[in-house]
């Protein structure tokens, strides 16, 4: 398994403004992800983060919104950019190992937008 | 893209008993079904997985079943205690983590 820790673990926010999100692991890890999970609902794919390149975005979530970076294979960030109440929800990162398969989550960031 | 689909929503049984949900997916090219157990106001911890060229795995009073032709999976807990109780979500992985995750049991153990 790997040690996950997420900053903020929540935040109150106005909505038309950006919040960044972190995830630091405790060792270095090819694959990382984010995701997004609504209160009482399931965990949602945002994106896949890739080192040394774009992130790789699922249906619905686009950069300009959900903009990813990961500059080492031990961290990532995930921006919500213009904010709106629509994004209150929980976000995860999680990384994953046996190419992706094997995934443990990070505490989450809870996100309330006013 | 694919679709996973989790049955029953909501799932309350006696201390001692067992609980079985289950999972049904749409794309065939799915091969790893992991199942998450979420507790109130804390991370999904993954508590059991099965690959496509498995049919069965078993990890104490956790098993998994696969039935690849049908596309179905299930979580079977026996022997149920009251810290069983959480929601648990199945998931589909197609390739390279892409993951599509059920809408999650909630499971209720009364004492």
């Amino acid at each position: 398994s790997a040690v996950i820790s997420q900053k903020p673990s929540r935040d109150i926010c106005q909505r038309g403004t950006s919040l960044t999100i972190q995830c630091q692991v405790d060792s270095q890890v090819t694959m990382m992800f984010w995701y997004r999970q609504q209160p009482g609902q399931s965990l949602t794919l945002i994106a896949t983060a890739n080192q040394g390149s774009e992130a790789t975005y699922e249906s619905g979530f686009v950069i300009d919104k959900f903009p990813i970076s990961r500059p080492n294979l031990t961290f990532s960030t995930l921006t919500v950019s213009n904010m709106s109440p629509e994004d209150s929800s929980i976000y995860l990162c999680s990384v994953g190992l046996d190419r992706g398969n094997t995934q443990y989550f990070g505490p989450g960031t809870r996100l309330t937008v006013l | 893209g694919e679709n996973v689909e989790q049955h029953p929503s909501t799932l309350s049984v006696q201390e001692g008993d067992s609980a079985v949900i289950k999972c049904t997916y749409s794309d065939s090219a799915s091969n790893y079904f992991p199942w998450y157990k979420q507790e109130l106001g804390k991370r999904p911890q993954l508590i059991i997985d099965i690959r496509s060229n498995v049919g069965e795995k078993k990890d104490q009073r956790i098993a998994v079943t696969l039935n690849k032709t049908a596309k179905h999976f299930s979580l079977h807990i026996t022997e149920t205690q009251p810290e069983d109780s959480a929601v648990y979500f199945c998931a589909a992985i197609l390739n390279a983590g892409k993951s599509t995750f059920g809408d999650g049991t909630t499971l209720t153990v009364k004492p």
